[in-house]
């Protein structure tokens, strides 16, 4: 079956414009999170949907948001974009959602690498 | 707050030697364990989870230990080979979140 997608893979920016980057899970999954990727920081929890609810959020400022749709993709925007911005981001899908006695195993996509200018 | 420790180094092993990464962990106690291979430019790629109370588990050339006194869990790549030169990431879950450790980068040599 298809992996999990993310569009675009590459997209280059300048400070102060927004973006948006989907991603479509692989099918049945109804959990998706999202990550940034930075050399210093490594990978850090943005958020998670499931059933179009944000169940968990990381500690990223405001200007980061999400949102999942009826049929379990999902869509991220960063506004205002700031230097530091520049990333992979990475979105992985689940069968699970985050929290339940369950083990919740990530399927990622490839990522989209933000570079903002 | 909860941390993952992987060696930032990078490690270099010759082809056909057991490689071990480590994971360490604080303030908390996990349920389960995840490794996870990255390669460049890909999203990384689940490769084992270890429960609390599991001691070892195995897949092919991979096993991993998880010590919960310790704190601490093992990944061993036996019988290595160049193509198993990636970064390998340790991930928890911790408050409904999976988190991760910044990954250990690891070079076979031929």
């Amino acid at each position: 079956k298809a992996g999990v997608t993310q569009t675009p893979r590459y997209l280059i920016k300048t400070r102060g414009q927004q973006v948006t980057l989907s991603c479509s899970p692989i099918s049945g999954h109804r959990s998706v999170s999202w990550y940034q990727q930075t050399p210093g920081q490594g990978l850090q929890f943005l958020f998670e949907y499931f059933s179009e609810t944000q169940r968990n959020k990381g500690n990223f400022p405001g200007r980061f948001s999400g949102r999942q749709f009826s049929n379990s993709r999902s869509e991220m925007n960063v506004s205002t974009l700031e230097l530091g911005d520049s990333a992979l981001y990475l979105c992985a899908s689940s069968t699970r959602q985050g929290a339940g006695g369950g083990a919740n195993v990530l399927t990622f996509g490839a990522g989209s690498r933000l570079t903002v200018l | 707050s909860q941390k993952i420790e992987q060696n930032s180094e990078a490690l270099n092993i010759q082809e056909g030697k057991t490689a071990t990464l480590t994971c360490n962990y604080t303030n908390y106690s996990p349920a389960y364990l995840q490794w996870y291979r990255q390669d460049p430019g890909r999203g990384p790629v689940f490769l084992l989870l270890i429960r609390e109370n599991e001691k070892e588990k195995r897949k092919e050339r991979l096993k991993v230990t998880f010590d919960t006194t310790l704190k601490q869990s093992l990944f061993h790549i036996t019988a290595s080979q160049p193509a198993d030169s990636a970064t390998y990431l340790c991930a928890l879950r911790r408050d409904d979140k999976i988190i991760f450790g910044k990954g250990t980068r690891l070079h076979i040599l031929p």
